[in-house]
């Protein structure tokens, strides 16, 4: 069975880096399409970016100066690093597998960010 | 960017009955290939979105099949026969055509 798990700091100050780590289990990630997405306090819901199989990268224009997705298959982990992170950024964060769709997602993990 | 537009943002619905969802694209989602690339998920309270609808009209797998999709170019209708209590949750439509991929506002489904 695919599971994916999220983990990072839970609060990050204003200026500082996100960062985040997904691990799977039960496939590869040197198969499909690997992404995070969050979700703000009231419901709006953001593609962040993803890491293929091979390692190419995409992201949301709106994140690409701050955005980073970066990977270590021998853990089969992805990671999420957001930079200069403001309070607009307090969301929860959910790691998730593509194929044809989303169609395995992690728990999520909330960040807040605040001082 | 493809802007989504759900409506209704929230929907009653008596167990047992239908209820329909609508979404709206501000750009076809109709590849060349023939492929719509329009999606929806379920967010249930306290849980992960999971995935309904692929491709517009196609059941994720274990969805039951009270769910089902359809639509054109950039409209589209999830729809859900004989509400059951676990249907209750947030709705959201997506498309997967272009970078950046985008969602719906999100509609939200309660029992009557």
């Amino acid at each position: 069975e695919v599971q994916l798990q999220e983990s990072g700091p839970g609060l990050v100050k204003p200026s500082q880096s996100l960062s985040l780590t997904c691990s799977v289990t039960g496939y590869s990630i040197t198969s499909n399409y690997w992404g995070w997405i969050r979700k703000f306090p009231g419901n709006k819901m953001e593609w962040m970016g993803y890491i293929s199989y091979s390692g190419s990268t995409s992201y949301n224009p709106s994140l690409k100066s701050r955005i980073s997705i970066t990977r270590d298959t021998s853990k089969n982990q992805f990671f999420l690093q957001l930079n200069s992170v403001t309070t607009e950024d307090t969301a929860t964060y959910y790691c998730a597998k593509t194929y044809y769709g989303y169609n395995y997602w992690g728990q999520g993990v909330m960040v807040t960010v605040s001082s | 960017d493809i802007v989504m537009t759900q409506a209704p943002l929230s929907v009653s619905v008596t167990p047992g009955e239908s209820a329909s969802i609508s979404c709206r694209s501000s750009k076809s989602l109709l590849h060349s290939n023939g492929i719509t690339y329009v999606y929806w998920y379920l967010q249930k309270p306290g849980k992960s979105p999971q995935l309904l609808i692929y491709r517009m009209s196609n059941l994720a797998s274990g969805v039951p099949d009270r769910f089902s999709g359809s639509g054109s170019e950039t409209d589209f209708t999830l729809k859900i026969s004989r509400v059951e209590a676990e249907d209750v949750g947030i709705y959201y439509c997506g498309q997967l055509l272009e970078n950046p991929y985008t969602f719906g506002a999100g509609t939200k489904l309660e029992l009557k």
